[in-house]
């Protein structure tokens, strides 16, 4: 069956260090998005992709980058790890078009020590 | 700009009886709506969305939700709740020209037996 995967689930990592997180889809969507959850703010997204080389800023993106080399996978990259990025990580895939669904992966969840 | 508003952080049921889950949304044309839950520790699943037509749209495991122009509203509803119901509900919604969603704060629900 198709899915989105993303790894690690948990991740401790130290201030200042780069942490990149891992997502992987199987349905071949062109479309991929991050999201951090936080109490209070719900999901906000950080960065997104609608294509092989495409990427683009979230309303949240200081401080994280992406790059899409394929179609499967959109990494997510801390560059130096604060502890304001402590969160829950969210991935999630879409085929091209606003009415179709988002399909979100397991979550990752960062302490940023 | 587009938001979405959840009045509600928590709320609390008994089993069997019914539910509402309110959501207000600010956007300038008709937008995209759209319902997920999230169960502890799990990503988000989608309940429902609405695009266009019938403004009462029925989505998976009972729940229902109507769209009001008038009120901007898109409330989630279920006339009997059960125990595993209890879940984080979020509302979003999506512009007609862009893939993006934005989510609400959501809302926790706890049922009792």
């Amino acid at each position: 069956d198709a899915e989105i995967t993303q790894s690690p689930r948990h991740k401790i990592t130290e201030t200042g260090r780069q942490v990149t997180l891992a997502c992987h889809q199987t349905w071949n969507h062109n479309n991929m998005f991050w999201y951090r959850q936080d109490l209070g703010h719900g999901l906000r997204l950080i960065h997104y992709s609608y294509g092989v080389h495409d990427t683009n800023k979230g309303e949240v993106s200081d401080g994280y980058s992406v790059s899409r080399s394929n179609t499967e996978d959109l990494p997510l990259t801390l560059e130096s790890a604060a502890s304001s990025q402590t969160s829950v990580y969210f991935c999630a895939s879409t085929k091209q078009g606003s009415q179709e669904t988002q399909y979100f992966g397991p979550g990752t969840r960062l302490l940023v020590l | 700009a587009q938001s979405v508003t959840q009045p509600d952080i928590h709320i609390t049921v008994s089993e069997g009886a019914s539910l509402e889950l309110r959501c207000n949304y600010s956007y300038g044309a008709t937008p995209y709506l759209f319902w997920y839950v999230q169960s502890p520790g799990q990503g988000l699943q989608l309940l429902l969305k609405y695009f266009s037509g019938d403004t009462l749209v029925q989505g998976i495991k009972g729940f229902e939700a109507e769209f009001k122009r008038s009120q901007s509203s898109f409330n989630l509803r279920k006339p009997s709740v059960h125990w595993s119901d209890a879940a984080e509900y979020f509302c979003a919604v999506g512009a007609r020209n862009t893939d993006k969603l934005i989510f609400g704060t959501g809302t926790r629900l706890q049922v009792f037996p």
